[in-house]
């Protein structure tokens, strides 16, 4: 069993829909929870950041983290052509500089206008 | 965030010659990362570059093929050495900006095709 299990997609929505992406992962020491954007030809970019349990909302987005089902989620609002992109969780069970990121695969998310 | 630039940003290489890539990044960081990330896999640590010390390698990447260069805090080059086909794929190289945070920002890559 891999670490972190991501539906790699491809996910095609309408405009204005509600997006909901997931990640599970076995390793209940992650406590740091990550969420990263990766438009084509450009590096991952830093959506949300949770640490531990519980939620996290800006703006369009919310971060969910469910520890005791080793299940973490992110909802986008009113979903824009704009968000088209693939979306990455990532996870640490560390604090301080590990650098122990465990990556899932991404999902490829298109938002069809 | 900090801003990181990426060199070069993509090229196509003959097998068996090396490409340096480097990062760039405008302020001082203490931890540098790189990454390797293949069409349909997971971002995988390559290895930790800090400023002073020799990089720190991951489990089944090795200092002779992927030589890491880290001279102040501001900048490292990873060197791609001897090239493969097996080695096109796209390098990351991230830093972290809080020290304590895990909080990792990414440069756009180097997308490396290998003949």
């Amino acid at each position: 069993q891999k670490e972190v299990e991501q539906d790699p997609g491809p996910l095609s929505v309408p405009e204005g829909a509600i997006v909901s992406l997931n990640c599970t992962y076995s390793n209940s020491a992650f406590q740091y929870f990550m969420w990263y954007r990766q438009y084509s030809r450009k590096g991952p970019e830093l959506l949300m950041y949770t640490y531990s349990s519980g939620n996290k909302e800006d703006g369009r987005f919310t971060a969910q983290v469910d520890k005791s089902s080793k299940y973490i989620s992110l909802f986008i609002r009113d979903s824009q052509p704009s968000d088209s992109a693939t979306y990455l969780c990532a996870m640490s069970g560390y604090g301080g500089s590990q650098g122990n990121l465990i990556f899932g695969k991404g999902t490829k998310l298109s938002v069809k206008p | 965030s900090a801003v990181i630039s990426q060199k070069p940003s993509r090229d196509i290489c003959q097998r068996g010659t090396s490409l340096t890539i480097q990062c760039q990044v405008d302020s001082q960081v203490t931890m540098m990362f790189w990454y390797r990330q293949q069409p349909g896999q997971s971002l995988t640590l390559i290895a930790t570059a800090n400023q002073g010390s020799e990089a720190t390698y991951e489990s089944g990447f090795v200092i002779d093929k992927f030589p890491i260069s880290r001279p102040n805090l501001t900048f490292s080059t990873l060197t791609v050495s001897n090239m493969s086909p097996e080695d096109s794929s796209i390098y990351l190289c991230s830093v972290e900006e809080k020290w304590g945070a895990n909080i990792q920002y990414f440069g756009a890559g180097t997308r490396l095709s290998v003949l």
